[in-house]
């Protein structure tokens, strides 16, 4: 069974701080895709990035950088220079895609981070 | 806007009654999905349409609970004789299958249930 765990439920930082969300998996699978979506208080899920099981490489898009590891079965997500706009709940999420392409690609997601960035 | 919709936002019923939510997928998205989200917590798979077949129902979808995409397009979640626990909000997003197994998911901004 797939499972994601945020163990942070809530963290406030800042502005202009740097902050890290942790997001840890499980999963059987060798072939999975990992997401983070943002969620602001408006309440749309926004995505952030998807990654394969098989791509480690790290990945930065403007102040936002992702860390994937899979030794660890870690997915971070960090925020550089945080600004007031970033304040919002961020998923983690997991999928198991089926190779004989039958499966659902549901998305298996974390109970998420609250980040709140203090101006 | 060209984003998936979903109508109503808001909706309050009496516990008994029966609610039909809609969803329009992103146009030519091939793949959506129903998830529901409580209070606190992250969102969770109900069912997913590959086209117009349904091909997974998660056991959360319970006998009260129907869902259809009769062409393709734009689907339907309906919930019949609504308890008290299935106030939430209720999320639809779609995709479209090219290459990837995994693609990524495009969200709506959710109807809000609550059953008085």
């Amino acid at each position: 069974a797939q499972k994601v765990t945020q163990a942070q439920t809530e963290i406030s930082v800042v502005e202009k701080e740097d902050v890290t969300l942790d997001c840890v998996y499980e999963t059987r699978d060798t072939t999975y895709y990992l997401f983070w979506y943002k969620q602001p208080p408006s309440g749309e899920l926004v995505f952030l990035i998807r990654r394969n099981s098989f791509d480690e490489q790290n990945e930065i898009s403007g102040r936002y950088s992702w860390n994937f590891q899979k030794s660890t079965s870690s997915f971070n997500f960090t925020i550089t220079a945080s600004q007031v706009v970033d304040s919002a709940v961020y998923f983690c999420a997991l999928s198991e895609a089926q190779d004989s392409g039958a499966g659902s690609y549901q998305l298996t997601f974390g109970k998420g981070t609250k980040l709140s960035v203090i101006p | 806007d060209t984003g998936v919709s979903q109508n109503p936002r808001h909706k309050i019923t009496k516990r008994g009654q029966n609610v039909t939510f809609r969803c329009d997928p992103i146009s030519e998205h091939n793949r959506l999905y129903w998830y529901r989200q409580t209070l606190g917590q992250g969102p969770e798979f109900l069912t997913y349409f590959q086209n117009e077949a349904q091909l997974e129902k998660s056991r959360l979808l319970s006998d009260r609970f129907s869902a259809e995409r009769p062409k393709g397009s734009f689907s339907t979640l309906e919930i019949q004789r609504t308890e008290q626990g299935d106030s939430a909000m209720y999320l639809c997003a779609s995709s479209l299958a090219l290459r990837e197994l995994m693609d990524e998911q495009f969200f709506g901004p959710g109807t809000r249930l609550t059953v008085l």
